[in-house]
């Protein structure tokens, strides 16, 4: 099992929709959670972490954490095409760990 | 210069040769960290140092060595590399994380894309 499992998409939504990136993680002492959004031929830019249960907001993104059910995730509002990028989820337990990531499209 | 930086951004090199990536970070952390992004596999972390002490190694071959001589700055060298090691090598940098606790936000610098003839 991978310690941390994305759908890779790709994800398709039109403009002003919301977009709903899914991850879960296999190691229950995981205690911190990051979201990075990573644009073709560019590096990871951090964009969301959570350390509670719960909702986060930050602008147009909100993540979720659900630890009972090892789940987390990140919903961009009022989708742009300047969204349309690679999501990467990372979570640490022991180590650091990255999902594959889910490619988002924004469909003007 | 802000943030993580980089350099070479991008390096050809043969199997035989040997060359050094460098990574700086103005950010003020004490973390630092090698990754590897092949083409639709996960980010692979590489070495960790904290403190300029090296405390993650991921069962990466030998023919990659990290050098750490300050907080600020990182080094991969890289000699006899093999056409599957062409890839983008990534740096990041955080403040220190506490063995299996809370960890913080990494930063990662633009990378360096490796072509290995």
């Amino acid at each position: 099992q991978k310690e941390v499992e994305q759908n890779s998409g790709p994800l398709s939504v039109p403009e002003g929709a919301i977009a709903s990136l899914n991850c879960t993680y296999s190691d229950r002492v995981s205690q911190s959670f990051f979201w990075y959004r990573q644009y073709s031929g560019k590096s990871p830019e951090l964009i969301m972490s959570i350390y509670s249960n719960g909702d986060k907001e930050d602008g147009r993104f909100t993540a979720q954490l659900n630890k009972a059910s090892q789940y987390v995730s990140l919903l961009i509002r009022d989708s742009q095409p300047s969204d349309s990028a690679t999501y990467l989820c990372a979570v640490t337990g022991n180590q650091f760990y990255f999902g594959t990531g889910t490619s988002l499209t924004v469909i003007p | 210069e802000t943030g993580v930086t980089q350099t070479p951004r991008h390096l050809v090199m043969g199997m035989t040769n040997k060359k050094s990536l460098k990574c700086e970070q103005h950010l003020g952390h004490n973390a630092m960290y090698w990754y590897k992004q092949s083409a639709k596999k996960p980010l692979e972390l590489m070495f960790v140092y904290n403190f300029k002490e090296q405390t993650e190694n991921n069962s990466v071959p030998s023919r990659f060595s990290p050098e750490c001589p300050n907080s600020s700055h990182l080094f991969l060298h890289l000699h006899t590399l093999q056409p599957e090691d062409s890839a983008l090598y990534l740096c990041a940098s955080s403040h220190p994380s506490t063995s299996g606790g809370l960890s913080y936000e990494q930063y990662f610098g633009p990378g360096t894309r490796l072509t290995v003839t």
